[in-house]
């Protein structure tokens, strides 16, 4: 079975700095995605960015970035420039690419979480 | 609009108590699942429902009774709860089960059961 651990349960940042939410994931398969969600007071879970594990580019979606290290089974979250709305519960996720025949496809496995705080 | 709805959003039962919450999706996906946030713990899958039929169910106890009568409702059934299942419960939808694509969220309903 898979597993996704998110080693930071707080972390805290300066408004407009930057922050790194750490990662790791363990797997036999070669095959999957990587998701980042967050989850402000609102409880709203909201896709940040996605990775699929055979693209070796790191994916982008403005002010967010990974570094996917397949290798070494690590997927790290890079905010810049980062703002207060930024606060909230990140969950980093794997899910198994069914086209690769995985028995638990769809299922998504979420990592504990870590709190991150924005400072004025 | 999330494009996932859940109601109610608090729900306060004793632990006699019958209630349902509710999962409702207009996104034209064909899963949809039930997840149960507790502090301080990763997100447990509950259940997985793909095209109306229930095709995963992580050991849930049966004082949890899920139902899908259509691909764009979901319902958990609580019957005699316990206080441990006091939590966050977060209803998901997906399109194409094997897409990849990650799923779209709702914001819960926060269940207590004291």
């Amino acid at each position: 079975a898979q597993t996704v651990t998110q080693s930071q349960p707080e972390m805290s940042v300066q408004e407009a700095e930057t922050v790194t939410l750490s990662c790791t994931y363990d797997t036999s398969e070669s095959d999957y995605y990587l998701f980042w969600y967050k989850q402000p007071p609102s409880r709203q879970m909201i896709l940040v960015i996605r990775q699929e594990a055979y693209k070796q580019q790191n994916a982008t979606e403005n002010r967010f970035s990974v570094n996917f290290q397949k290798a070494a089974k690590s997927f790290s979250l890079k905010i810049s420039d980062s703002q207060l709305g930024d606060a909230a519960m990140y969950f980093c996720a794997y899910r198994t690419n069914p086209n690769a025949g995985g028995t638990s496809y769809g299922k998504l496995t979420f990592g504990q979480g870590t709190i991150l705080t924005v400072h004025p | 609009e999330t494009g996932v709805t859940q109601t109610p959003r608090h729900l306060v039962m004793g632990m006699t108590n019958k209630k349902s919450l509710k999962c409702e999706q207009h996104l034209g996906h064909n899963a949809m699942y039930w997840y149960k946030q507790s502090a301080k713990k990763p997100l447990e899958l509950m259940f997985v429902y793909n095209f109306k039929e229930q095709t995963e169910n992580n050991s849930v106890p049966s004082r949890f009774s899920p139902e899908c009568p259509n691909s764009s409702h979901l319902f958990l059934h609580l019957h005699t709860l316990q206080p441990e299942d006091s939590a966050l419960y977060l209803c998901a939808s997906s399109q194409g089960f094997g897409t990849g694509y990650g799923y779209t969220f709702g914001s819960g309903t926060r269940l207590t059961v004291v």
